[in-house]
């Protein structure tokens, strides 16, 4: 079955890099991606990654693969207040795919 | 601003109400989706609608019903809810297939169940 998972929160210092990881159980996904969703707002796209790639990189964020142990992490260089939110790890099959399946989101603190 | 659109943003309902959800985009995304956000839980998909047909019913009771006039519009209509039905409700929209996007999503409407 499918199935994303993610702890459940995460509690960092500013200025301190965040690394928020995530497990799914999909061998076939080929589209993973993280959103943001801030209070009251919905899921913003972060970033995304495809399953032929181990790595990507946009400015303090850096997205790791790992295809065989089906693990993904999101990065966060110099954590700063304005990155508290929830984080979400989602995966689709392929582009023509209706379904992404969440997991259930890593709530990001900062400390001062 | 995603383009996605939902309203009301926020709704107080009795179990024995009828109420309507609606999601508009005029992104001219083929695909929209229904989620429900509970607190400490993954986001559950409720229903896809591709190119206004229903490709997806993830096993949701059917006191939420689903419509889909166009791909523009999408429509969760609510009849004799539970509290345990409090959440928040996301719709999204997606182009699939070649020239595939990411989900966009709307700000949700908070429900609340009294």
């Amino acid at each position: 079955g499918e199935d994303v998972e993610q702890s459940l929160f995460l509690s960092v210092r500013e200025g301190d890099s965040s690394v928020i990881n995530c497990t799914y159980t999909d061998s076939s996904s080929t589209y993973l991606y993280w959103y943001k969703q801030e209070p009251g707002a919905g899921l913003q796209l972060l970033t995304y990654i495809f399953s032929n790639m181990d790595m990507k990189q946009d400015q303090r964020l850096t997205v790791l693969l790992n295809k065989k142990d089906k693990h993904l992490s999101l990065r966060i260089a110099d954590t700063q207040t304005g990155d508290s939110a929830i984080y979400f790890c989602a995966e689709s099959k392929d582009s023509s795919a209706s379904k992404i399946i969440f997991g259930s989101g890593t709530r990001l603190s900062i400390r001062p | 601003e995603t383009g996605v659109t939902q309203t009301p943003r926020h709704l107080v309902m009795g179990m024995t109400n009828k109420k309507s959800l609606k999601c508009e985009q005029h992104l001219g995304h083929n695909a929209m989706y229904w989620y429900k956000q509970s607190a400490k839980k993954p986001l559950e998909l409720m229903f896809v609608y591709n190119f206004k047909e229903q490709t997806e019913n993830n096993s949701v009771p059917s006191r939420f019903s689903p419509e889909c006039p166009n791909s523009s519009h999408l429509f969760l209509h609510l009849h004799t809810l539970q509290p345990e039905d409090s959440a928040l409700y996301l719709c999204a929209s997606r182009v699939t297939g070649a020239g595939s996007t990411e989900a966009f999503f709307g700000q949700g409407t908070r429900l609340t169940v009294v």
